[in-house]
């Protein structure tokens, strides 16, 4: 079992529409907690990191819910601009500062 | 220049060339990294220094050789690679370990 899991998607969502993605991890170990946003043949760009009340930056809002472990990330009132590769990523405690990434959830913003 | 850089953005070499990848962080961290990502997979972690000492080597073949002189500058050595290798190699640097990562724009390789 990997030790996180997306679903690959993509995602195909009309502007203004409202997404959620999930993410499970399988350690419970796990500390902290990100999203990032990947482009086409760019680099990962971090999004937001995910707090455990849960936090909010313009239309996009992260959650924790470590008892069953998934994390989750809601888009609203999508954007064009907004379509790319999300990545969820986790750092395990007691870790040498390696993060695991997921292989992330594809979504395509369409007019 | 701010950021993450990394040089060259594009490389294309042979099987029996060496050259190297350079990585530069102007954020002040102290932890740096070496991913590898290939079409259609996760990033796989290669390597990681922090203050300048290896603290991780994920079972990378020894055909590619890092090099951290100081916190600022990574290098990633490469000689005899394999056409398998061919694929996007990023940089990352964090303020340390566990907190996030950013990521330079890497380094395209194509081994032929």
């Amino acid at each position: 079992r990997k030790e996180v899991e997306q679903d690959p998607g993509p995602f195909n969502v009309p502007e203004g529409a409202t997404v959620a993605f999930n993410c499970t991890y399988s350690n419970s170990a796990s500390q902290s907690f990100f999203w990032y946003r990947q482009d086409c043949r760019k680099e990962p760009k971090l999004l937001m990191s995910v707090y455990s009340s849960g936090n909010e930056d313009g239309r996009f809002t992260a959650q924790l819910n470590r008892a069953s472990q998934y994390i989750s990330l809601l888009i609203r009132d999508s954007k064009l601009s907004d379509s790319a590769t999300y990545l969820c990523v986790i750092h395990r405690s007691g870790n040498t500062g390696k993060l695991i990434f997921g292989q992330g959830t594809t979504l395509q913003v369409k007019p | 220049e701010t950021g993450v850089t990394q040089t060259p953005r594009h490389l294309v070499m042979g099987m029996t060339n060496k050259k190297s990848l350079k990585c530069e962080q102007h954020l002040g961290h102290n932890a740096m990294y070496w991913y590898k990502q290939s079409a259609k997979k996760p990033l796989e972690l290669m390597f990681v220094y922090s203050l300048e000492e290896r603290v991780e080597n994920n079972s990378v073949p020894s055909r590619f050789s890092p090099e951290c002189p100081n916190s600022s500058h990574l290098f990633l050595h490469l000689h005899t690679l394999q056409p398998e290798d061919s694929a996007l190699y990023l940089c990352a640097s964090s303020q340390g370990r566990g907190y996030e990562q950013y990521f330079g724009p890497g380094t395209r390789l194509t081994v032929t």
